[in-house]
């Protein structure tokens, strides 16, 4: 299986902060990855698929790249409604593995 | 509004059975790769199942397969999981998703899932 590991695990920002979390993958998955948000009490939230495409109705403060590997997720002014978790999902091959996750908390 | 609704969780022993249920609306149901992902605490996100559009091929995480079997009802828009020799270590929120495909080249990928139902939870304990 390919393996995501996230850093970091949780991050305090505060409001108007940029904020940059990684995947990186056990080997190489080419572009094949998305980035969900998850809020809450809430189910995941697609923002991010083939590395760098915003999901539709996704703000352009949010941005990805990245192939091969290695991965970053980017928030340019985090907003008090981006305080969640982040997580990536390779779609490589099976099983369509998660990343652990990237908290991100209010300082 | 494009909308699933996950139902048929609940507690039951190890060992026990559950069938979980997906009800989907306001997309064209059997257009579409479905999947089943589970969440729990200690394991974070992890992908369950998925079953093709026409219900022909389907695929499972390792450590449920030949105890889970994924299936569809396209003229219900309805999806399902049957779990038997449940296990502890099978306690989570379970979600079903629906696949989200994107255009690259002459062909169709997979980009992730793009529509998840609220989740449906299942603990297994004695």
């Amino acid at each position: 299986d390919i393996q995501l590991t996230q850093s970091p695990s949780f991050l305090s920002a505060s409001v108007g902060d940029r904020v940059t979390i990684t995947c990186r993958a056990s080997q190489g998955i080419s572009t094949y990855l998305a980035w969900y948000q998850q809020k809450p009490g809430q189910a995941p939230k697609l923002l991010i698929y083939a590395a760098s495409t915003l999901q539709r109705g996704v703000p352009s403060r949010f941005s990805a790249s990245g192939s091969g590997t290695e991965f970053t997720l980017t928030i340019s002014r985090l907003q008090p409604e981006d305080f969640a978790t982040y997580y990536c999902q390779q779609l490589s091959s099976y099983p369509q593995t998660f990343g652990q996750g990237a908290k991100v908390e209010i300082k | 509004e494009v909308q699933l609704v996950e139902s048929g969780g609940g507690v039951v022993q190890p060992g026990g059975s559950l069938r979980l249920s997906c009800a989907a609306s306001g997309f064209t149901f059997d257009d579409f790769t479905m999947h089943w992902v589970r969440q729990t605490p200690g394991k974070g996100l992890e992908w369950v199942s998925l079953i093709s559009w026409d219900g022909g091929s389907t695929d499972y995480e390792e450590s449920v397969k030949g105890r889970f079997t994924i299936s569809r009802d396209n003229s219900k828009n309805s999806l399902h999981l049957q779990m038997n020799g449940l296990r502890t270590e099978d306690t989570a929120l379970y979600y079903c998703a629906k696949g989200f495909f994107y255009s690259e080249s002459t062909t169709f990928v997979p980009g992730g899932m793009d529509v998840w139902g609220r989740g449906t939870t299942v603990t297994v304990s004695s």
